[in-house]
């Protein structure tokens, strides 16, 4: 077990619908990033939280966002689903805001399929 | 930005053998350079990773090594076991503005018995 908590584990839900996927870090990590991977795809970044803000950014599209609240865990919105949108999409959290001082370390990601 | 290109895609080897798995980086500023290992349906889990001022590093049947001029770094695994079996993605931190870590497009281990 890795520390890092995500729910819900399976998510089901209808194109032009809306869904929030939870994080909670491990304990004493101030950092947590989501990562989408689409069916049999590598890891795709969408964006970085350390300690409550914004550190970095990917390819994340407009649809999504994302926040980080002052206990640390984290959401990642997603609206407007398409089906392209269905992914596992994984949280990781680090110690720190640099992977390289903290290694990443990934919760068990929620399956969206969108249907 | 930085992008990480890993070959091959699939690699099969027969149990005992050793896997070889390479990956080139294009910032040449990257410093930090993990491999995970994720099991079917599971979550991706670090086995090991290497910084910028090593050149080797070694954990009992795995090791990585870094060619920070060629910007190409290797995992290795000795004497393969079915259960290592998996895709592997190797990863790297750009030393810009972001701390992202950037991931390879993985490949998949398969050992036979």
């Amino acid at each position: 077990d890795s520390g890092v908590t995500q729910t819900p584990k399976h998510l089901i839900t209808a194109t032009g619908q809306r869904v929030t996927l939870r994080c909670s870090p491990r304990s004493g990590d101030l950092s947590v990033y989501w990562y989408q991977q689409s069916l049999d795809q590598g890891l795709q970044f969408l964006i970085q939280y350390y300690n409550g803000e914004e550190r970095a950014k990917g390819n994340i599209l407009e649809r999504f966002s994302a926040q980080q609240f002052p206990d640390l865990h984290s959401e990642l919105n997603l609206s407007s689903l398409e089906l392209g949108d269905s992914a596992l999409y994984f949280c990781a959290s680090s110690a720190y805001g640099n992977s390289y001082n903290s290694p990443l370390h990934f919760g068990n990601g929620t399956r969206l399929t969108v249907t | 930005g930085e992008n990480v290109e890993q070959h091959p895609s699939t690699l099969s080897v027969q149990e005992g053998d050793s896997a070889v798995i390479k990956c080139t980086y294009s910032d040449s500023a990257s410093n930090y350079f993990p491999w995970y290992k994720q099991e079917l349906g599971k979550r991706p889990q670090l086995i090991i990773d290497i910084r910028s001022n090593v050149g080797e590093k070694k954990d009992q049947r795995i090791a990585v090594t870094l060619n920070k001029t060629a910007k190409h770094f290797s995992l290795h695994i000795t004497e393969t076991q079915p259960e290592d079996s998996a895709v592997y993605f190797c990863a790297a931190t750009p030393m810009d503005s972001s701390y992202k870590l950037i991931f390879g497009s993985g490949t998949r281990l398969l050992v036979r018995p």
